[in-house]
């Protein structure tokens, strides 16, 4: 079973803050990486996948990937308000049909 | 492109009764098939996966159960609901090969009195 952990938040930032959101995974194993935004009542939707470690950047989204250190991380730039939504992290292995999220951090962004 | 249907959308039942929960998925074959349910303010629990018609894999004993009886169709039932059962469900669609990105449905959110 693998463990994801996520800070717990809520973590509230300014409007043109970077948010920073955490998550750690347990299984050393683990070769993908995601990172989905859940807005209020709906369901995840996919912004960031990540394989290697280093930085992956879309946009106003870097992802940041470090295996040695189980650790995997969401930048935000210039935050807007529509950035408000919960942040679930999600890891999966290799051959690995399941997926595993951490509870998720809930990001609000003041204007 | 991949279509996800989920019906009903909402719903809300009493303890002790039966549910059925169905999603479809549109311009995909054999895709890897998911249910997750996440209660409130909480992550989300993976239920059931199917790889293929007639295969289901159970993730937590429960008294939920999941069939997949056409390729691009999978049902989440119970025969009695209990309060615990209250959340939403998401039935997802996963890639058969590489990384296993998954696409969410609008979800089916079910209240137990």
């Amino acid at each position: 079973q693998k463990e994801v952990e996520q800070n717990s938040g809520p973590l509230s930032v300014p409007e043109g803050a970077i948010a920073s959101l955490n998550c750690t995974y347990s299984d050393r194993g683990s070769q993908s990486f995601f990172w989905y935004r859940q807005y209020s009542g709906k369901s995840p939707e996919l912004i960031m996948s990540i394989y290697s470690n280093g930085d992956k950047e879309d946009g106003r989204f870097t992802a940041q990937l470090n295996k040695a250190s189980q650790y995997v991380s969401l930048l935000i730039r210039d935050s807007q308000p529509s950035d408000s939504a919960t942040y679930l992290c999600a890891v999966n292995g290799p051959n690995d049909y399941k997926l595993s999220f951490g509870a998720g951090t809930t990001v609000t962004v003041r204007a | 492109s991949q279509t996800i249907h989920q019906w009903p959308a909402t719903l809300v039942q009493p303890v002790g009764s039966p549910l059925s929960l169905e999603c479809t998925v549109e311009g995909t074959s054999n895709p890897n098939l998911y249910w997750y349910r996440q209660a409130a303010g909480r992550g989300l629990q993976l239920l059931f996966y199917s790889v293929g018609i007639g295969q289901i894999s159970s993730e937590v004993p429960q008294n939920l159960s999941a069939s997949r009886p056409q390729d691009r169709q999978f049902i989440l039932s119970s025969k009695k609901l209990l309060l615990s059962d209250s959340g939403f469900y998401l039935c997802a669609i996963g890639q058969v090969s590489g990384a296993n990105v998954l696409t969410f449905g609008a979800g089916s959110r079910l209240t137990v009195l």
